[in-house]
């Protein structure tokens, strides 16, 4: 399955709302889609797993939603720690698990 | 608490194999809840799953890798390993190790700090 994460830049201002697209070439099965938070020099962080489960001690302002191939994470309100890169991942049915290309949150 | 540890040389040769072990510090290598994965990253890029190993010794490759790829386990040193044959300088990468949660569906729930190898000569 190939995962398009759009847009590939987001450049926005602390406190705004940010918009995260990933959409699957072929429906993810249980839709068990995860969203990763990457900074540099770090591993990537879980955010969010089964399209819409925060992962343990994740702010509530992150959010996930979708179904089958269309999904979208939201930041409802932007802060400092959250300018980073962002992965969605699908890891449902047959391997291979795949990532997609990453959406850049950035200062504007 | 779980710590992942990737150990391994930081400079390998091109056609040569690349070898990297993750020590599992808190002993749940050997529960059967687990897969226990390699995960690659090349410098300014995305993510690239490699494969996974369960504690019997299972395996699930990525087929772009499987030709070159093998990974093993030793639950008695709590540890898995990747080798990755015939090396180029595309497979220049962070390499992390990481745990899939099967209660969660293969999910990676955590991972290792990642360690960087440079392919050449």
């Amino acid at each position: 399955i190939v995962l398009t994460q759009s847009p590939g830049t987001l450049s926005l201002s602390p406190g705004e709302r940010a918009t995260l697209s990933c959409r699957a070439s072929q429906s993810v099965t249980s839709n068990y889609l995860a969203w990763y938070q990457q900074k540099p020099g770090q591993a990537p962080r879980l955010l969010i797993y089964s399209a819409s489960t925060r992962a343990t001690g994740i702010p509530d302002r992150f959010s996930g939603s979708g179904s089958g191939t269309d999904f979208t994470l939201t930041i409802s309100r932007l802060e400092s720690e959250d300018f980073a890169v962002y992965y969605c991942h699908q890891y449902g049915g047959s391997p291979p698990l795949t990532f997609g290309g990453g959406t850049r949150v950035e200062i504007k | 608490q779980l710590q992942l540890q990737e150990s391994g040389p930081g400079l390998v040769r091109p056609s040569e194999t690349l070898s990297l072990t993750c020590t599992v510090s808190d002993g749940s290598i050997s529960s059967g809840s687990y897969y226990w994965g390699w995960i690659r990253q090349p410098p300014g890029k995305g993510l690239e799953w490699i494969g996974n190993i369960y504690y019997s010794g299972y395996t699930y490759y990525n087929p772009s890798l499987r030709s070159r790829v093998t990974i093993s386990i030793d639950t008695s040193k709590t540890q898995f390993s990747l080798k990755l044959s015939s090396v180029a300088a595309a497979d220049t990468a962070v390499y992390y190790c990481a745990r899939h949660d099967l209660a969660l569906g293969n999910l990676v729930d955590f991972w290792g700090q990642g360690t960087l190898v440079t392919v050449s000569s």
